[in-house]
């Protein structure tokens, strides 16, 4: 079975370039999460989604970032207009809820994104 | 509320030492409880999970964790360190709804 897929893995892009991120989750999960690794901050979860619904997006920093959900096997969260701030690794996790499971999450191998 | 308290941010062990990773959590309803690993440039990989069942749960790579409701408490053990263990290690919880909180992480270094 197929994991979570994320791309592109790296990115390198100029400051106030828009950059779109890719993710498709294990078939049949229902929930879908966004977060954000750097060595200040740790991990913070920016979005959530359960059944193709965002639930809470508390964490987006601000409006340049915004994430999507068109179908349950396919997610983006893009940055307009980027800054170098946003230099950080994304990675994104699914999940099963529901029916008596864990809802442990699976997460990507992340995307790696240096903004100049 | 759920949080998750993970003491130490950076453990030195001695290859062939035991590893114990501390973790505390608060829950407002009984919990499920993780513990993930993150080697350099990989993403978190599932450990093992606490879903109220035994309270001793074996994982891979030789870990396991108690869960100790009294000390609100998930610690991470391994008896012997190997090289290989050296990476981030994650507590986290579930207040079996749809969030998921994580804890600050521990590094691991593994000392030949």
């Amino acid at each position: 079975d197929a994991g979570v897929i994320q791309s592109p893995r790296h990115e390198v892009t100029e400051m106030g370039q828009e950059v779109t991120l890719r993710c498709k989750p294990i078939s049949g999960h229902n929930s879908l999460f966004w977060y954000r690794q750097t060595m200040m901050r740790g991990l913070e979860l920016l979005i959530y989604f359960n059944n193709n619904v965002p639930i809470d997006d508390s964490g987006m920093p601000e409006d340049r970032f915004s994430a999507k959900m068109p179908n349950a096997s396919f997610s983006t969260l893009k940055i307009q207009p980027s800054e170098p701030r946003d230099s950080a690794v994304y990675f994104c996790a699914s999940s099963l809820r529901g029916g008596g499971t864990a809802g442990e999450l699976f997460f990507g191998e992340g995307s790696r994104l240096t903004v100049l | 509320a759920q949080s998750v308290t993970q003491l130490g941010s950076h453990v030195s062990v001695s290859e062939g030492a035991l590893v114990l990773l501390r973790c505390n959590y608060s829950s407002s309803v009984p919990p499920y409880l993780f513990w993930y690993v993150q080697y350099p440039n990989q993403g978190l990989q599932l450990l093992l999970k606490y879903t109220s069942a035994a309270t001793l749960v074996k994982g891979i790579n030789g870990f396991e964790a108690e869960f100790k409701k009294s000390e609100t408490s998930f610690h991470l053990t391994k008896p012997s360190a190997h090289m290989s263990d050296a990476a981030e290690y994650f507590c986290a919880v579930s207040d079996r709804g749809n969030q998921f909180y994580f804890g600050t992480g521990t590094s691991l270094t593994v000392i030949p």
